[in-house]
């Protein structure tokens, strides 16, 4: 059972344009909700994150809306630059067990063009 | 500057071998995880570990065994290495408490032939 579903798998954007990518998860008990950027040959790092309680976080060019009546959350790129070119996950997860450990979604291989 | 350091950056071996992947960080910190990731299927979870000695099974642990016999060092095993495991395989640690970052090493890929 797939807990976290992403959406689109790959995605060619124009540099300048907006990069989305969206996430559904089922569980009601998710809590906390990152995004990790990984380029080629290196290992994922944590772009962003947001806990339900808010419907929107940005940092620079980047900002997570969140829908938690309807068990959604993307990742919005403003002015997508050639260097954001990477994957993107997206994960999810619950308090008060197993330590916190994510579920991740399967990825979104993000092409900028120049 | 944080850092989670992996063994080796590529691996091959052959099918039956015992494989040990292992996984060095410097952070203090009290959780470590081992995850797969394949083109597709995104990360996922083989094994964690929340203290020294201690572990738990992720989504995937069949064929893997994990061992933490000091804070900063958690070691992924293959019993017997077969072609389905042939994957990159990534390391993270994470500080005690609530939700934070999990850092992750450059991961390691491994080929069984």
């Amino acid at each position: 059972q797939q807990q976290v579903k992403q959406s689109p798998q790959s995605l060619i954007v124009q540099k300048g344009g907006i990069s989305i990518i969206n996430c559904a998860y089922e569980n009601t008990a998710f809590d906390y909700f990152p995004w990790y950027q990984q380029f080629p040959g290196k290992g994922p790092a944590l772009l962003i994150a947001i806990r339900p309680d808010v419907s929107e976080k940005k940092e620079g060019r980047f900002t997570i809306s969140f829908n938690k009546s309807a068990k959604q959350f993307s990742l919005h790129i403003m002015d997508s630059q050639p260097g954001d070119s990477a994957t993107y996950f997206c994960a999810a997860s619950k308090s008060g067990g197993s330590n916190y450990k994510l579920t991740f979604g399967k990825g979104t291989l993000l092409t900028v063009n120049p | 500057d944080v850092k989670v350091t992996q063994s080796s950056r590529y691996l091959v071996k052959r099918t039956g071998e015992k494989v040990f992947l292992e996984c060095v960080q410097d952070m203090d910190h009290e959780n470590m995880f081992w995850y797969r990731q394949d083109p597709g299927l995104g990360l996922r979870l083989i094994y964690f570990s929340y203290d020294v000695k201690m572990k738990e099974k992720g989504d995937i642990p069949e064929g893997y065994s994990v061992s933490r016999e000091k804070k900063e060092r958690f070691s992924l095993i293959l019993e017997s290495a077969s072609t389905n495991q042939t994957s990159m395989y990534l390391c993270a640690s994470k500080g005690a408490g609530g939700p934070k970052e999990q850092y992750f090493g450059p991961g390691t890929r491994l080929t069984v032939t």
